[in-house]
């Protein structure tokens, strides 16, 4: 099975900082990568999808990029909403793995 | 436009079988490309994807779980089941169920609210 492993855990910012999240794959996934933002209680909201493609009504400070086994995902001016824990999850051949997370807590 | 609900017990006793129902709206299962996908969450822990089943009926699942799971699907109500036995204390969670298009976004992107599940004698 490909394992995900996400850095940090948890991140500490400001509004307006420049924040990076990495999630590193056991086995090249190519770009089968999405990333996701949860907030308590609720269910997880697709950002990003094929590792830098934009969902829909998604701002587009959110940014992702890499490919292979390496991909960061990057919100270039943080906002107050954006607040929350982040997910990677890679789809392989019809199996998917979700990294451990990365909560962004305001400092 | 797109939703999908979980239902079924918020309570279940060690050793029993859980089942759940996901039941959407907004596209076909029958549909190439679309897909249901099963997803947990324990309280206060990370995501993990348990099942997936998809339009042509191939059916996929975790492969730490694989012996306990069995996902079906009925594309005339628009509801995929799962079931999982043996259940025990720490499967207790949020279940999700999501929709994926394969030849779109390759990741579930619309997602139910989720149901929780506790496993408690």
């Amino acid at each position: 099975d490909i394992q995900m492993t996400q850095s940090p855990s948890t991140l500490s910012a400001s509004v307006g900082d420049r924040v990076t999240i990495t999630c590193r794959a056991s086995q090249s996934i190519s770009s089968w990568l999405a990333w996701y933002q949860q907030k308590p209680g609720k269910a997880p909201k697709l950002l990003i999808y094929k590792a830098s493609s934009l969902e829909s009504g998604v701002p587009s400070r959110f940014s992702g990029s890499g490919s292979g086994t390496e991909f960061t995902l990057t919100i270039s001016s943080l906002q107050p909403d954006d607040f929350a824990t982040y997910y990677c999850q890679q789809y392989n051949s019809y199996s998917l793995t979700f990294g451990g997370g990365t909560k962004v807590e305001i400092k | 436009q797109v939703t999908l609900r979980e239902s079924g017990p918020a309570l279940v006793k060690p050793t029993q079988t859980l089942t759940l129902t996901c039941t959407f709206s907004g596209f076909s299962l029958s549909t190439s490309g679309m897909c249901v996908s099963w997803i947990r969450q324990p309280p206060g822990k990370a995501l993990e994807w348990l099942a997936l089943i998809d339009w042509d009926d191939d059916k996929y699942y975790s492969t730490s779980l694989k012996t306990r799971l069995t996902i079906s699907k009925d594309t005339s109500k628009n509801q995929v089941v799962l079931t999982m036995t043996n259940m025990d204390p720490v499967d207790t969670a949020t279940y999700y169920c999501a929709r994926m298009d394969a030849y779109g976004s390759g990741s579930p992107d619309y997602w139910g609210q989720g149901t929780l599940v506790t496993v408690s004698s």
